[in-house]
């Protein structure tokens, strides 16, 4: 079975544009792909949601190719308190469950 | 309006010993999801309860039950501890008719097995 797979870890500095994909190859026809934000012991943080092509929000975008087998979750202008952990979520193709990425841990230096 | 809160926050238990973990979900959502997250790992699927019924389930063994009431708030009982058990238990809560994957996670209770 194919896992949700991200970059291990990313570094930035405070402004520039952050991109981070997830291969998500298994994912089921109708569901959504979603980004979470999680913080050292707290529970994860609702970021963006989208079917298909872009969807923005006030904190990120979301692009989502036709074959929605990866998705990239964008984050402008990022800050020092955008250090964090993000996990995709999508739902598996057959079984239906919902399963997180493997997470990309963000390092944002001043 | 509060979110999802989670009971306790932190726990000790020993190998063999018994535990209850307790979610309350967030007002207007009747569907709870269970997840465990070890150290520097994401999140598991453990199972998911809509109408006081175990939906869907993931790959966790049956020591791992839990239930839901008539409030939709949950609990989360693990028997026969291990020390693999020790983990952030994660409650996450949704409302029926919205994406499945739109969740809403409480704080965690942190598990350590001895």
């Amino acid at each position: 079975l194919a896992k949700t797979t991200q970059p291990i870890s990313m570094d930035s500095y405070e402004g520039q544009e952050v991109n981070i994909t997830c291969s998500h190859n298994n994912i089921a026809t109708n569901d959504y792909i979603t980004w979470y934000q999680q913080f050292p012991s707290q529970g994860p943080r609702f970021i963006i949601q989208g079917y298909k092509t872009k969807v923005t929000n006030e904190v990120a975008s979301l692009f989502i190719p036709a074959d929605r087998k990866s998705s990239t979750l964008s984050l402008p202008r990022v800050s020092l308190s955008d250090t964090a952990v993000y996990y995709c979520l999508v739902g598996e193709r057959n079984t239906d469950k919902l399963i997180f990425g493997t997470g990309t841990r963000l390092q944002v230096f001043p | 309006d509060a979110g999802v809160t989670q009971s306790p926050t932190h726990l000790i238990k020993t190998r063999g010993q018994q535990v209850t973990l307790r979610c309350s979900p967030k007002s207007g959502h009747d569907t709870v999801s269970w997840y465990q997250q070890a150290l520097g790992q994401g999140p598991q699927f453990i199972f998911q309860y809509y109408e006081e019924e175990e939906r869907q389930r993931g790959n966790f063994p049956d020591r791992f039950s839990g239930h839901q009431f008539p409030n939709y708030s949950s609990e989360l009982n693990v028997n026969a501890l291990l020390l693999g058990d020790s983990a952030l238990y994660l409650c996450a809560s949704s409302a029926s008719g919205t994406p499945k994957e739109t969740q809403y996670f409480g704080p965690g209770t942190r598990l350590l097995v001895l």
